[in-house]
């Protein structure tokens, strides 16, 4: 899988938007770019996943800019309940791709 | 119901004993994960199977084993149990045409004394 460069962690207060950029430089033609969010003591969750521009859902959007070679996940208007570690994953569709983590963005919402 | 459970949920071990770890998911997803967390560390890879009878190691593999006999279970043996391992696991499952979308359990947490 291409490597990932996220920040180590970011901080925001509640009602703000949060936007998270991935970088994956050595990103390969059929790769997906996929978001996982890990609150303390469960496992990650699926957040959103694109291929190209921009992709929205009712939890967040994901921007990917043309060349792909990075990404930026945006929270609107987080709340309390946003603090978790955010992971970006990139990866496709060969058979026998193992998922690999980094070690995420850990995003800390005050109010 | 449908969904991806581990078992034990919590664990204590003695250092040297054989311990496993169950991972059981209704969906039929061909591919299964197995992650320890540390603090520090990130998730980190131990084995993946891309079907049944198909294993393959990840990053930290070294004291662990892995059978895959049939397609919803995948249980994480750890042959000699040591203070290192003493970590949470997790296991995931996925099995669309986009493999990054993978569901995790809810977690193991294991101690070795």
């Amino acid at each position: 899988l291409a490597k990932t460069t996220q920040p180590i962690s970011m901080d925001s207060y509640e009602g703000q938007e949060v936007n998270i950029t991935c970088s994956h430089n050595n990103i390969a033609t059929n790769d997906y770019i996929t978001w996982y969010q890990q609150f303390p003591s469960q496992g990650p969750r699926f957040i959103i996943q694109g291929y190209k521009t921009k992709v929205t859902n009712e939890v967040a959007s994901l921007f990917i800019p043309a060349d792909r070679k990075s990404s930026t996940l945006s929270l609107p208007r987080v709340s309390l309940s946003d603090t978790a570690v955010y992971y970006c994953l990139v990866g496709g569709n060969q058979a026998g791709t193992a998922l690999i983590f980094g070690k995420g963005t850990t995003l800390s919402v005050s109010s | 119901d449908a969904g991806i459970t581990q078992s034990p949920r919590y664990k204590i071990t003695e250092t040297g004993r054989q311990v496993t770890l169950m991972c059981h998911q209704t969906w039929s997803h061909s591919y299964m994960f197995w992650y320890r967390q540390d603090l520090g560390h990130g998730l980190r890879l131990i084995y993946y199977s891309a079907a049944a009878d198909i294993t393959d190691k990840g990053e930290v593999s070294d004291g662990y084993v892995v059978s895959r006999s049939k397609t919803e279970n995948f249980p994480l043996t750890l042959e000699s149990a040591t203070r290192s391992q003493t970590s949470v696991y997790f296991c995931a499952s996925t099995g669309g045409p986009r493999q990054t979308e993978a569901f995790f359990g809810q977690g193991t947490r294991l101690t070795v004394v």
